[in-house]
């Protein structure tokens, strides 16, 4: 079956620690691939993507991905995180003209 | 512009009772959906649309209809509501199929249901 796996469910970090969110895929084809991320409250947002060439993006507020096409991976980073990215983060991939979701990571930053 | 506009935002129903929950947009997108959110499982497709007088099903349609009678309203309806469908729904709109390909997709501030 298709899906988008999200491994990590809650994950606990302080500050200045290194982040990393694992993302599979298990559509056939040509993807594109995102990032989004809810914070407390809020709706989604769209953090990266990822279409096609340099397999590692960059987005906003100094988040990367980095895409692995033979490893069907789309996982998110962040050298120093803060506690302002405590959020929930989904992965999600375009496919049969739609936008499917991975199952969401809940980071929580400790100051 | 509003953007993506649901109502109501809170609701509580009793198993068997029928409602909609109104998803409207005035950025004149083509493409609408519907997501319910759930602890655990993320964001499920229920229904989508890619214009007006054209639905079709998502990942997670039964329960559901929807209609799509004019570009800026996508009317979600729980025809006998059971607790399984007790969740968060958000709607979710993009200016067509390209412009979600690209991950453009706008959402609402979401619609928490309760099934009793």
């Amino acid at each position: 079956a298709q899906s988008v796996s999200q491994h990590n469910h809650h994950v606990i970090l302080s500050e200045a620690a290194s982040l990393e969110l694992g993302c599979n895929y298990s559509y056939g084809g040509t993807v594109n691939l995102f990032w989004y991320v809810q914070y407390p409250g809020q709706h989604l947002q769209l953090l990266l993507k990822y279409f096609s060439g340099d397999p590692l993006v960059k987005g906003i507020k100094g988040f990367e991905a980095e895409f692995i096409k033979s490893k069907f991976s789309f996982n998110l980073r962040k050298p120093s995180v803060q506690w302002s990215d405590t959020a929930e983060y989904f992965c999600a991939v375009n496919a049969l003209s739609n936008l499917f979701f991975g199952t969401g990571t809940r980071l929580t930053v400790i100051p | 512009n509003a953007g993506v506009t649901q109502t109501p935002k809170f609701q509580v129903l009793k198993t068997g009772q029928s409602m909609t929950l109104q998803c409207a947009q005035d950025m004149n997108h083509e493409y609408m959906s519907w997501y319910r959110q759930d602890p655990g499982m993320g964001l499920r497709l229920i229904h989508y649309s890619v214009g007006a007088g054209i639905t079709d099903q998502g990942e997670v349609p039964n329960g559901y209809n929807v209609s799509r009678s004019t570009t800026e309203d996508f009317p979600l309806r729980l025809l006998s509501a059971a607790p399984s469908q007790t969740s968060v729904y958000f709607c979710a709109s993009s200016y067509s199929l390209l412009y979600l390909q690209g991950g453009e997709l706008f959402f609402g501030e979401g619609s928490r249901l309760t099934v009793l």
